[in-house]
């Protein structure tokens, strides 16, 4: 079964500076990767997808990530925080060919401080 | 403008009731999914739906029940099985393309038991 780790379930940084949110898969042939955005009380907005056509994706908001198939890992960027991407991050992984549905991780909360 | 809607933002529920909870989309979507979150545990999969009149337990679909008679609405009821029902239930619908679409996800129920 496909998994992801997120590492780090808070994570905080200053105005201005870089960000970096972790997630590690976990499956037995290269999956199609997601990264989430949510602020309180919201459902979920997607920020960018890996789907084997690039391994750096460019996302909204200034996000990007770069798929390492040799690492398992999509790690989250953005080369300077805002405090208006104060909000919790998740991760997800859907199965090549099997369907849609998404197993999470457990989630980043980001802090932006001045 | 498209979008899927969730009512009510807010439920509380009484010991031993069950509850529905109203999820509705018009982007045209095949598959409907429900989530629960619930705080450190990121969204876990409780019931989807590939095509009208056809649908699958997720990975934890205890307490929970669910109907797909129409393309557009995806309702989910929490029974008195459910032991442990305060969360916070996010549905979503996607086009199946072999996982490689991303889901859209409605605003969200917060269900209280009181």
């Amino acid at each position: 079964a496909q998994s992801v780790t997120q590492l780090g379930s808070h994570v905080s940084v200053s105005e201005g500076a870089l960000v970096l949110l972790r997630c590690n898969y976990s499956s037995s042939v290269p999956p199609y990767l997601f990264w989430y955005v949510q602020y309180p009380n919201q459902g979920l907005q997607l920020l960018l997808k890996y789907t084997s056509a690039a391994t750096l994706v460019k996302g909204i908001n200034g996000f990007e990530a770069e798929f390492k198939k040799s690492e398992t890992s999509f790690h989250l960027t953005k080369p300077s925080a805002h405090m208006s991407d104060a909000a919790e991050y998740f991760c997800a992984v859907s199965p090549t060919g099997g369907g849609n549905k998404l197993t999470f991780g457990t989630g980043t909360q980001l802090k932006v401080e001045l | 403008d498209g979008g899927i809607t969730q009512s009510p933002k807010y439920l509380f529920r009484k010991e031993g009731q069950n509850v529905t909870l109203s999820c509705e989309q018009n982007l045209n979507h095949d598959a409907m999914y429900w989530y629960r979150q619930d705080p450190g545990q990121g969204l876990r999969l409780i019931y989807y739906s590939q095509i009208v009149n056809d649908f699958q337990k997720g990975d934890i679909a205890e307490g929970y029940s669910v109907s797909r008679e129409k393309k557009e609405s995806f309702p989910l009821t929490v029974t008195s099985a459910q032991k442990n029902p305060t969360a916070f239930y996010l549905c979503a619908s996607s086009i199946p393309a072999g996982g490689m679409t991303e889901a859209f996800f409605g605003q969200g129920t917060r269900l209280t038991v009181v």
